[in-house]
């Protein structure tokens, strides 16, 4: 049972290089989450995705594209990465309502030099 | 919009001894939800709660639901190690399906 999975796990890169995140899970979720933790800021939504060629921005979206072509994945892209996007990322995927668990993937420790 | 808000942001126990986190939100939530995340580790989905006033447990772990639906509470029975990390709380938005997740309580345990 691979459930969601992330890669890569840890990434250093340079300002101005594009860097692309790969979320993928095998539940045949519906929903589909990319967050970012900040020391003092919890979780916070970057894009979310309902199904297959469909998202929405979440609360801070700027600097990052995602796209969802088949249900099981959900890379996110930072064009052009910043120092500020130094982060962990997590990708999450839900089966569809509200009221359903969200699972997390295991993150992405992202370093923008 | 929608906030939600959790107190204390760090809680530092003593082994053995009791806490209480709780969380707030400005609106009136249909379930609320809670997630644990050990120290460098991702949020894994602990319970939810869904009716006015509901309370669950899991071992030493009590969940409360207030009466309005606007705060929900966890509290930690004879701390142990294990159960350091940081505890999330999160609420559907009214609108569409996302969630919103409080800050976050960092638990820390002093042996």
């Amino acid at each position: 049972d691979a459930g969601i999975t992330q890669s890569p796990r840890y990434k250093i890169t340079e300002t101005g290089r594009q860097v692309t995140l790969m979320c993928h899970q095998t539940w045949s979720h519906s929903y589909m989450f990319w967050y970012r933790q900040d020391l003092g800021h919890g979780l916070r939504l970057i894009y979310y995705s309902a199904a297959a060629d469909i998202t929405d921005k979440g609360e801070v979206p700027d600097g990052y594209v995602v796209s969802r072509s088949k249900t099981e994945n959900f890379p996110l892209t930072l064009e052009s990465a910043t120092r500020s996007q130094t982060s962990v990322y997590f990708c999450a995927s839900r089966l569809s309502g509200r009221q359903e668990t969200q699972y997390f993937g295991p993150g992405t420790r992202l370093l923008v030099l | 919009g929608q906030q939600v808000m959790q107190i204390p942001q760090y809680q530092h126990v003593q082994e053995g001894e009791d806490f209480t986190t709780y969380c707030n939100s400005s609106t009136t939530l249909s379930n609320i939800q809670w997630y644990k995340q050990r120290p460098g580790g991702h949020p894994v989905f602990l319970i939810q709660l869904v009716k006015s006033g509901e309370v669950k447990k899991q071992k030493r772990l009590t969940f409360q639901f207030g009466e309005a639906k606007k705060n929900s509470s966890l509290h930690i029975t004879a701390t142990q190690t294990t159960d350091v990390g940081t505890y999330f709380c999160a609420g559907p938005k009214a609108a569409g399906n996302k969630l919103t997740f409080g800050g976050g309580t960092r638990v820390l345990v002093k042996p």
